[in-house]
């Protein structure tokens, strides 16, 4: 079936780098964009960056713009968002989703993989 | 930045109807999505492009875009809609994806 797996979550001290994995299956990876969407303790979602169904165009949120990359190999059907220089505020839940077109809405959601940035 | 704004919390008894507005400079002009998540869960896309639903998700959800507010109806409210209920907007200028503070439903 149609499904999202994230992976890669842990603890992490400031000013240190994670990478997150979101593998996708059940369906043509390569034909959505793909999105990060984070979601602190407690609060609501927060955007933090798209990718073309290509990898030709992507876009971040202010907050994360030159510390986070967007990434994907779409031989391997997975995503990835590597965080450099955490901060406390970047602790939520991470999740991956698909977009079918820019605007269309993000139809199918991932389980979620958690980030504490904490010493 | 583009800014849609929710109310917090709604309300409502068992049997009656629901609705969560989400407001926007121009809503109107855009295209609306809704989505629900549950404690604990990830979340659901419920309503896409203002009005249209994804399959499996019941008739009685439904949405609306006018007159600078984009609206979630659930009509005839049960139990098992209780859940926090985001909207989601697409800014094409500059391309950012801006969600809504989310309201929270309670079925009293």
């Amino acid at each position: 079936q149609v499904q999202l797996v994230e992976s890669g979550g842990g603890v992490v001290q400031p000013g240190r780098s994670l990478r997150l994995s979101c593998a996708a299956s059940g369906f043509t990876f390569s034909t959505y964009g793909m999105h990060w969407v984070r979601q602190a303790p407690g609060k609501g979602l927060d955007w933090v960056a798209v990718i073309w169904y290509d990898g030709t165009k992507k876009y971040y949120a202010d907050s994360v713009k030159g510390r986070f990359t967007i990434s994907r190999d779409n031989s391997k059907n997975t995503l990835y968002l590597q965080m450099n220089s955490l901060r406390a505020e970047d602790t939520a839940v991470f999740y991956c989703a698909r977009e079918p077109a820019a605007g269309n809405g993000m139809d199918i959601w991932g389980q979620g993989t958690t980030v504490t940035v904490s010493s | 930045s583009y800014v849609v704004t929710q109310p917090p919390s709604v309300s409502v008894a068992p049997g009656q109807t629901a609705r969560i507005t989400c407001g926007g400079n121009n809503i109107e002009t855009k295209s609306v999505h809704w989505y629900q998540q549950k404690p604990g869960q990830a979340p659901m896309l419920v309503v896409f492009d203002d009005s249209d639903r994804p399959s499996g998700i019941p008739e009685r959800i439904f949405g609306s875009n006018s007159g600078s507010t984009a609206t979630l109806t659930i009509s005839r409210v049960e139990a098992g809609d209780e859940a926090d209920y985001y909207c989601h907007v697409w800014d094409s200028s500059p391309d950012l994806w801006v969600f809504g503070g989310g309201t929270k439903l309670t079925v009293l």
